[in-house]
This record gives structure tokens, sequence and C-alpha cells, in this order.
């Protein structure tokens, strides 16, 4: 069973709409989560990080997490078609500083 | 902060030679840094995790005698390809982490990445 889980997607929003992300994990125990960016040919981003149960907002970016359900979750306010790009969710993993990252899901904003 | 940086961004090489990618941290000291390969329209697949001084631990089904990885100084680690075959083009991205980095633990900061063709 994979560690966290992601849709793949595609998910389709236009432009300055809400994009809502979901991933799910299974190790009860996991206390961080973060959320990368990943545009096509490019290596990924970080662009949250998350603790704490409840919601943390960066800019247009807000990350909620909800342990006793075990997903995590990465809203886009006011989406615009640079922030089409594959979204990957991750947790520790075991091992020193290893996380897992989720298979990602693409998201497309649509002018 | 937290930048990462890879050389080559792009490589092509005939089957049969080897290949160096060099990892550097540019602002701080990375104890652990990681190796990914990545498939076209795949997810990132951990090859190793390298430690500063000691041997790296390779992933479940990565060839450590093919894919060498040394990490000689808390700045730079190495992942040089061995006798590569056009079946190991793929995009190789690094990554760097340092416990506490933003006060946080477990971020992994990556490359640029370097797409390695062989022909």
């Amino acid at each position: 069973q994979k560690e966290v889980e992601q849709n793949s997607g595609p998910l389709s929003v236009p432009e300055g709409a809400i994009a809502s992300l979901n991933c799910t994990y299974s190790d009860r125990g996991s206390q961080s989560f973060f959320w990368y960016r990943q545009y096509s040919g490019k290596s990924p981003e970080l662009i949250m990080s998350i603790y704490s149960n409840g919601d943390k907002e960066d800019g247009r970016f807000t990350a909620q997490l909800n342990k006793a359900s075990q997903y995590v979750s990465l809203l886009i306010r006011d989406s615009q078609p640079s922030d089409s790009a594959t979204y990957l969710c991750a947790s520790p993993s075991g091992g020193y500083q290893k996380v897992t990252f989720g298979t990602g899901t693409k998201l497309q904003v649509i002018p | 902060g937290a930048v990462v940086s890879q050389h080559p961004s792009r490589v092509i090489c005939k089957s049969g030679t080897s290949v160096k990618i060099e990892c550097r941290s540019l602002d701080f000291q990375a104890t652990t840094m990681f190796w990914y390969r990545q498939f076209p329209k795949q997810s990132l697949m951990l090859m190793a995790t390298s430690n500063e001084g000691s041997k790296a631990t390779y992933e479940q089904g990565v060839e450590k005698d093919k894919f060498l990885i040394n990490h000689a100084s808390l700045t730079l680690s190495t992942l040089t390809v061995t006798s590569a075959h056009p079946e190991d083009s793929s995009f190789y991205i690094c990554s760097a982490s340092f416990p506490g980095l933003g006060g946080l633990n477990n971020e992994q900061f990556f490359g640029p990445g370097t797409r390695l063709t062989v022909l």
C-alpha cells in the first residue's frame, strides 16, 4: 500500500477559480507534510509545509491538514494559467530525512 | 536560501561511456542528499540517500555498481552513471536536506535536474 496517495488528474479549473488538491496518507504517525509544484520538464519546487492540524496560508496557497482523517489538501485561490503544473504531496517515510512522494496531481488552469 | 545546483543540466553520451553529475548545496551545508530519477510522465523515483562521509544507501532494485554516489563534503554529492545504456536515459534530480532548515524537518530542496540521453 502506498504511503501517500493522490488523484492523478488532470484537474481542470477555469482561471480565477479555486483549485483543490487532495492527498491521503496511511501512516498515522506522520507529523509533517509538504506540497511541491513541478512544471513539465523541471524539478520539483517546495511551495508549502504543514505540521499542525488546521490551515496554513501563504499568499494564494492554503494547506489544510486533518490528522484524524489522514488527509492533507492544497487550495489555490484565484488560479492562474501559470499555476498549471503537477502538484506533489510528500511526507516523511522513515530513514533519515527521507520522504515519500505521491504520484502527483496534474492541474490545468483554463484561461 | 536553500539553493541547490546541478551540473550539467543536459548531457548526451554514447552507450558504454560513464557520466558524472554534480549536485551542490550553495548556501547551506547538506548533511543528506538524495538522488532521484524520473521518466517521462512518471513520478519521482528515489534511487539513493547520500550522507556526507559515508556510503550511500540505495533503494531496492537500484544497482549500486552502476550508479556510483560520492558525498565527499557537506556541499557536494556526485552521481556517476557507469557504462550507460539507452535505458538509462532519464531526468536525474538531486535534492538536499538539513535537519531544522527553516525550522522544519525533512524539507528537501531540489536541484534543477540533469537530462541524460544515451545514444
